[in-house]
């Protein structure tokens, strides 16, 4: 079974800084996905970025973007020029490639809490 | 367009109790999803379904029942609440077959028992 670990519950950036989110998973398989989910205290859950594991050009999405290491089954999420409205917790979540009819079962990690300090 | 509604929004159980959580999405989403999340756990898969009539367990589905008769409803039911089934529950659906289809998320019930 994969696995998803994100070893930091807790981070703090000063506003308009660059903080870095970590991630590693364990597969067995060669094709999956990757996403990082934001969930603000609405509790709404917010699809930030996502990675095709075949492809090794590594996501980006405005201020977001991915450093995707295969090879070290590392999924790293930064986040550049901070802003307030970025504090939330953030879940970084495995799917593989090969969903059986299609079921969107999405592995999540522990989730690590980003604070933006003013 | 309403996407994934939950409800309800909150709710608070006695032990025993029995409790449905509704879910229902107008995307004609052929699959959906039940999670629990809890601290320090991340969200975990209760149950799944992949159309009207089929219907799985995920990585925890002891204590849940689910049934999918129409494509837009998806209740997960407790017949015997416990205190560990206290957590935040969401709802998920998306197509079916689309490899760039998105999971759509309801915003959650906050279920405590008590």
């Amino acid at each position: 079974a994969q696995t998803v670990t994100q070893s930091q519950p807790e981070m703090s950036v000063q506003e308009a800084e660059t903080v870095t989110l970590s991630c590693t998973y364990d597969t067995s398989e060669s094709d999956y996905y990757l996403f990082w989910y934001k969930q603000p205290p609405s509790r709404q859950m917010i699809l930030v970025i996502r990675q095709e594991a075949y492809k090794q050009q590594n996501a980006t999405e405005n201020r977001f973007s991915v450093n995707f290491q295969k090879a070290a089954k590392s999924f790293s999420l930064k986040i550049s020029d901070s802003q307030l409205g970025d504090a939330a917790m953030y879940f970084c979540a495995y799917r593989s490639a090969w969903a059986l009819q299609g079921a969107q079962k999405l592995v999540f990690g522990q989730g690590t809490r980003l604070t933006i300090n003013p | 367009n309403a996407g994934v509604t939950q409800t309800p929004k909150f709710q608070v159980l006695k032990t025993g109790q029995s409790m449905t959580l509704q879910c229902a999405q107008d995307m004609n989403h052929e699959y959906m999803s039940w999670y629990r999340q809890d601290p320090g756990m991340g969200l975990r898969l209760i149950h799944y379904s992949v159309g009207a009539g089929i219907t799985d367990q995920g990585e925890v589905p002891n204590g849940y029942n689910v049934s999918r008769s129409t494509t837009e409803d998806f209740p997960l039911r407790l017949l015997s609440a416990a205190p560990s089934q206290t957590s935040v529950y969401f709802c998920a659906s998306s197509y079916v077959g689309q490899e760039n289809s998105p999971l759509h998320f309801g915003n959650g019930t906050r279920l405590t028992v008590t």
